[in-house]
């Protein structure tokens, strides 16, 4: 599975918007970009995820560069609720799982 | 709630003992997923299911087992348990196993091995 790699953590100010960047320079054509978030003691929630073009949804954005070497996952307005580790991830087409790196923490401050 | 059920919640179990973990996907999903949580070594894929097969291996001990059965519930089966078997463990679960389907995970079991 090709690698992604996220900062290890950032911080936000509540009410503002949160750009969380993923770069994915081995990404295969047939990758899909996916996002999820892990909230202390709780399982993985997806977010978001995208092929090509970008992405919204009720919880957040996704923008993917032209040539999908990298993606930046957006929360319009950060909420205390949304600190949580944030996991960008290729799923590609030689199995379902997802493999989970390290993620970002982001913490919001009120 | 995400719709993926995994009993037991919370298990506390002695050393060499062996613990089942079970998990119901949703509704109408095929695919289950096991992957294990302990606080030095982040999420791993254990194990995947697809209707019932064997899809795809991660780092799964040797002692530990799974199976999907014809209903498609899965349990995840743990033997001659370590201290370091301490983890919590995540079922997770999507309609089939492509890459633009989303998964979605329970709430986890928590194994406390004393």
């Amino acid at each position: 599975d090709a690698k992604t790699t996220q900062p290890n953590s950032m911080e936000s100010n509540e009410e503002e918007p949160v750009h969380l960047p993923c770069n994915h320079s081995t990404i295969s054509g047939t990758d899909y970009i996916h996002w999820y978030r892990q909230l202390p003691s709780q399982g993985p929630e997806y977010v978001i995820h995208g092929l090509t073009s970008n992405v919204n949804n009720r919880m957040a954005s996704l923008a993917i560069a032209e040539d999908r070497k990298s993606s930046t996952l957006i929360l319009h307005r950060a909420t205390l609720r949304d600190a949580a580790v944030y996991y960008c991830i290729l799923r590609g087409n030689q199995g379902g799982k997802l493999i989970f790196g390290q993620g970002t923490e982001l913490s919001v401050k009120p | 709630d995400s719709g993926v059920t995994q009993t037991p919640k919370h298990l506390i179990t002695a050393t060499g003992q062996r613990v089942t973990l079970r998990c119901s996907p949703r509704s109408g999903d095929l695919s289950v997923y096991w992957y294990q949580q302990s606080l030095d070594q982040g999420l791993q894929f254990l194990i995947q299911y697809y209707n019932g097969e064997e899809r795809a291996k991660g780092n799964i001990l040797e002692r530990f087992s799974a199976q999907q059965f014809p209903d498609l519930h899965s349990e995840l089966n743990l033997s001659s348990l370590e201290l370091g078997d301490s983890a919590l463990y995540f079922c997770a679960s999507s309609a089939a196993d492509s890459s633009g389907n989303t998964i979605y995970f329970g709430e986890g079991s928590w194994l406390t091995v004393v």
